[in-house]
């Protein structure tokens, strides 16, 4: 039981490059989620899927997007990287759709620093 | 909307010593509370969280919380340190429905021998 994979664990692009962060988690849960992480600013939101089928915007959408490919995937693809979205990114996954309250269970994080 | 206000970015304090990091919150409703943990190069993990009942909160490895509504905050603590307690914290919040966590800024507990 992996858990939540994150793949690559870093990447560097250049500016205007762009590329697709993949996720995925073996443990059944319905809702996933990307942060950001960026220092002194602890974890921003940036999409999430409450369940297969659906994604909405969180607090950061502007420059990605995501695709929710199976119950197991969901991916953030940065179509024109900017130096501003040099960060560390997370992908975590929880049990229930919209359920508060329901752990959230975090990957390891991908180093993206664009240049 | 939410927010979270995490009211040291560092904290030292040698090992053995109790340590409390302190969270305030602010919202229009009601929320669900959540102390994560991040060690060095790793994802966070949970380390209690708050939904309803005694306002005590027992978690992993020895830390505790207490929320207190009329202040609006719900600070960690910990009688007594180890090394392997270093590491950055972060509190969070949701609101009743959805599961959307707004963290706030971390605080990095440095533990000293």
């Amino acid at each position: 039981n992996a858990g939540v994979t994150q793949t690559p664990k870093f990447q560097v692009l250049k500016t205007g490059q762009s590329m697709t962060l993949q996720c995925a988690q073996d443990m059944n849960h319905n809702s996933m989620y990307w942060y950001r992480q960026d220092p002194g600013m602890g974890l921003r939101l940036i999409y999430y899927s409450a369940s297969e089928g659906t994604t909405d915007k969180g607090e950061v959408p502007n420059g990605y997007n995501v695709s929710r490919l199976n119950k197991r995937e969901f991916s953030l693809r940065l179509e024109s990287a900017a130096p501003s979205q040099t960060s560390v990114y997370f992908c975590a996954s929880s049990v229930e759709p919209g359920l508060a309250g329901d752990e959230q269970y975090f990957g390891p994080g991908t180093r993206l620093t664009v240049t | 909307a939410q927010s979270v206000t995490q009211l040291d970015s560092q904290v030292p304090v040698f090992e053995e010593a109790p340590v409390e990091l302190r969270c305030n919150y602010s919202s229009s409703v009601s929320v669900y509370l959540f102390w994560y943990v991040q060690y060095p190069n790793q994802g966070l993990q949970l380390l209690l969280k708050y939904l309803s009942g005694s306002t005590l909160v027992k978690g992993i490895n020895g830390f505790e919380a207490e929320f207190n509504k009329s202040q609006t905050s719900f600070h960690l603590r910990k009688p007594s340190v180890h090394i392997s307690d270093t590491a950055e914290y972060f509190c969070a919040v949701s609101v009743l429905y959805g599961n959307k966590l707004v963290f706030g800024a971390g605080t990095i507990l440095r533990v000293k021998s």
